[in-house]
């Protein structure tokens, strides 16, 4: 898996737009962008991937920079129930069989009220 | 859709006490999978099964068992509790590579468990 930096935590406003980035400069072409977050206590969840186009689901957009070297994670109106670890994952789709997720540290996003 | 349920919840054994931790989806994954993670220590791959009637180690699979009798289930057996399995315990699921090249994977809610 490529490796990526992300800020250790950052804050939000409930309401507003959560901007959370990563760094992934030595990213290979095949390698895809994925994101998760853990909610304390809570099990991982999906949330959304890409591999150089901008992608949009029901809980988030995903940006990513042309030179596919950064990407930016946009939770579009947080709400408490956002704050949560967000982890940026880069990694080949096929992994191999066993599949096994490595997180790194995250960001701690806390929204604020 | 119920997605990846896990029970118990929460679960105290004595050591050398022996228990299974249920997992089960209803997405129709073929792929699944049973992490721990302990405090400051990630994630770490236990067993996974690519389909029914096929299991396959991870990074620690000593002191569990694992089965895959059908599609939808994949329990943990803890064969002889040890206090080194406290820990919470993840189940996870996926689409086959064939059905979802890109692997992403939904994870159960966690069973905490504590080895006395």
């Amino acid at each position: 898996d490529a490796k990526t930096t992300q800020p250790p935590s950052m804050d939000c406003a409930e309401g507003r737009a959560a901007n959370l980035p990563c760094n992934h400069s030595t990213i290979s072409g095949n390698e895809y962008v994925y994101w998760y977050r853990q909610i304390h206590s809570q099990g991982p969840q999906y949330i959304i991937h890409g591999l150089k186009n901008n992608e949009t689901n029901e809980m988030a957009s995903l940006i990513i920079t042309e030179d596919r070297k950064s990407s930016t994670l946009i939770l579009p109106h947080a709400t408490l129930r956002d704050t949560a670890v967000y982890y940026c994952i880069v990694r080949v789709a096929y992994k191999g069989s066993a599949r096994q997720l490595t997180f790194g540290s995250g960001t701690q996003l806390t929204v604020l009220p | 859709n119920a997605g990846v349920t896990q029970t118990p919840k929460f679960q105290v054994l004595k050591t050398g006490q022996s228990m299974t931790l249920q997992c089960a989806q209803d997405m129709n994954h073929e792929y699944m999978s049973w992490y721990r993670q302990d405090p400051g220590m990630g994630l770490r791959l236990i067993h996974y099964s690519v389909g029914a009637g096929i299991t396959d180690q991870g990074e620690v699979p000593n002191g569990y068992n694992v089965s895959r009798s059908t599609t939808e289930d994949f329990p943990l057996r803890l064969l002889s509790a040890a206090p080194s399995q406290t820990s919470v315990y993840f189940c996870a699921s996926s689409y086959s590579i064939r059905t979802r090249p890109t692997g992403e994977q939904y994870f159960g809610p966690g069973t905490r468990l504590t080895v006395t």
